[in-house]
């Protein structure tokens, strides 16, 4: 079981131009969660999905971000015109389809905004 | 939702002594509250987690109290290692609703040589 597996683990992008980070869950994991880290802060939640679903987005900002999670490859976090405030590391996390136990994260993406 | 709370933000303790965090939650309905530790550049990971149906749970020197009335859960950590150095951040939620795992704002603990 190769864990989860986030890719890229570095991403550099201009301002305004678009960043789109994947995630691939644990084998068996259908539930997906995608957490913001600022560098000496906590994880701040940002969306709940589950395959073709989105379960709770109400932490991702209303403009700018989306997530998706397909019937088939990876969820995807995508961040439209990114700026410099979108800085951060970006964690997901996947648990069994009971959801809500034994999440494991990835190794995150780390997102600079140049 | 839940909203959880940590304390403390930091902490520092000698080696060979003992550290306790603790956290509390809102959302009665909670039943399912893990802990992660997260050193330096790394990912978070899960390090002992407890169900509302136990008020206690063990693994070598790490152990977790919970004490559903007050709403409060604690980490404790006997015979601290310098390894133990890190962040650690505890959770609640209602695993039988699916939520989202929200996370308390962590705590830094440093052990001292």
């Amino acid at each position: 079981n190769a864990g989860v597996m986030q890719n890229p683990r570095h991403l550099v992008r201009r301002r305004g131009q678009e960043a789109r980070l994947r995630c691939s869950p644990m084998k068996g994991h259908s539930h997906v969660y995608w957490y913001r880290q600022l560098p000496e802060e906590g994880l701040k939640f940002m969306v709940y999905l589950q395959k073709e679903n989105i379960i709770d987005e109400s932490g991702m900002p209303k403009e700018r971000f989306s997530a998706e999670f397909p019937k088939e490859g990876p969820s995807i976090l995508r961040i439209q015109q990114v700026v410099r405030g979108d800085s951060a590391a970006y964690f997901c996390a996947s648990s069994p389809p009971t959801g809500g136990t034994f999440a494991f994260f990835g190794q995150g993406t780390r997102l600079t905004v140049v | 939702g839940e909203n959880v709370e940590q304390h403390p933000s930091t902490l520092s303790v000698q080696e060979g002594d003992s550290a306790v965090i603790k956290c509390t939650y809102s959302d009665s309905a909670s039943n399912y509250f893990p802990w992660y530790k997260q050193e330096l550049g790394k990912r978070p990971q899960l390090i002992i987690d407890i169900r509302s149906n136990v008020g206690e749970k063990k693994d070598q020197r790490i152990a977790v109290t919970l004490n559903k009335t007050a709403k409060h859960f604690s980490l404790h950590i006997t015979e601290t290692q310098p390894e133990d150095s890190a962040v650690y951040f505890c959770a609640a939620l209602d695993d039988n609703y699916g939520q989202n795992f929200v996370f308390g704002p962590g705590t830094r603990l440093s052990v001292l040589p």
